[in-house]
């Protein structure tokens, strides 16, 4: 079982869709996760951390559940600007990021 | 957040020929990292570069086809040695500075540049 899986996407909605990507990990020792964005042909650069809580910024909620081992990311009201792919980041103290393959997002108008 | 600079941003190269990329910050950073993204595959750690000691490699990397320089707080190279077409990959040099840690776990939040897109003939 690889460490990081997300859904296989792509994913390709309206403008003004909600949209939700899962992502699950391997590890319960993880303490650490995050979503990155990845533009086309550019570098990964952060879009939010995931907190046990839950957590909102603007139009993205994420969500932990560490019982399943278990995270999401949603985002509502689709902008064509949306349109990248998405990675799940996890991290246990002491140790290297590990990245998802990524979840291609695709918004038309 | 740190800002970095990357280059080559591309390059084609000969089989069996050696490129070094270089990574340049604009503040002093303690960790400097670099990853491999091969097309289709997700980020992975090839080695962590700390100034005035040796690089630590992942596992499936070696020092002699992947030798890291670290002179100084802002500067990095990574060498991909002897190369062939498996090499071919966006090589992305990253680094963790203080002001970027995650607030509640404290976990490393890194900031990446732009990525050398090495394609070996």
């Amino acid at each position: 079982r690889k460490e990081v899986e997300q859904d296989p996407g792509p994913f390709n909605v309206p403008e003004g869709a909600t949209v939700a990507f899962n992502c699950t990990y391997s590890n319960s020792a993880s303490q650490s996760f995050f979503w990155y964005r990845q533009d086309c042909r550019k570098e990964p650069k952060l879009l939010m951390s995931v907190y046990s809580s839950g957590n909102e910024d603007g139009r993205f909620t994420a969500q932990l559940n560490r019982a399943s081992q278990y995270i999401s990311l949603l985002i509502r009201d689709s902008k064509l600007s949306d349109s990248a792919t998405y990675l799940c980041v996890v991290n246990q103290a002491g140790t290297a990021l590990i990245f998802g393959k990524g979840t291609t997002l695709s918004v038309s108008s | 957040s740190a800002v970095i600079s990357q280059k080559p941003s591309r390059d084609i190269c000969q089989r069996g020929t050696s490129l070094t990329i270089q990574c340049q910050v604009d503040s002093q950073v303690t960790m400097m990292f670099w990853y491999r993204q091969q097309p289709g595959q997700s980020l992975t750690l090839i080695a962590t570069a700390n100034q005035g000691s040796e690089a630590t490699y992942e596992s499936g990397f070696v020092i002699d086809k992947f030798p890291i320089s670290r002179p100084n707080l802002t500067f990095s190279t990574l060498t991909v040695s002897n190369m062939s077409p498996e090499d071919s990959s966006i090589y992305l040099c990253s680094v963790e500075t203080r002001e970027d840690r995650e607030p509640t776990s404290g976990a490393n939040v890194l900031t990446f540049g732009a990525g050398s897109r090495l394609t070996v003939l």
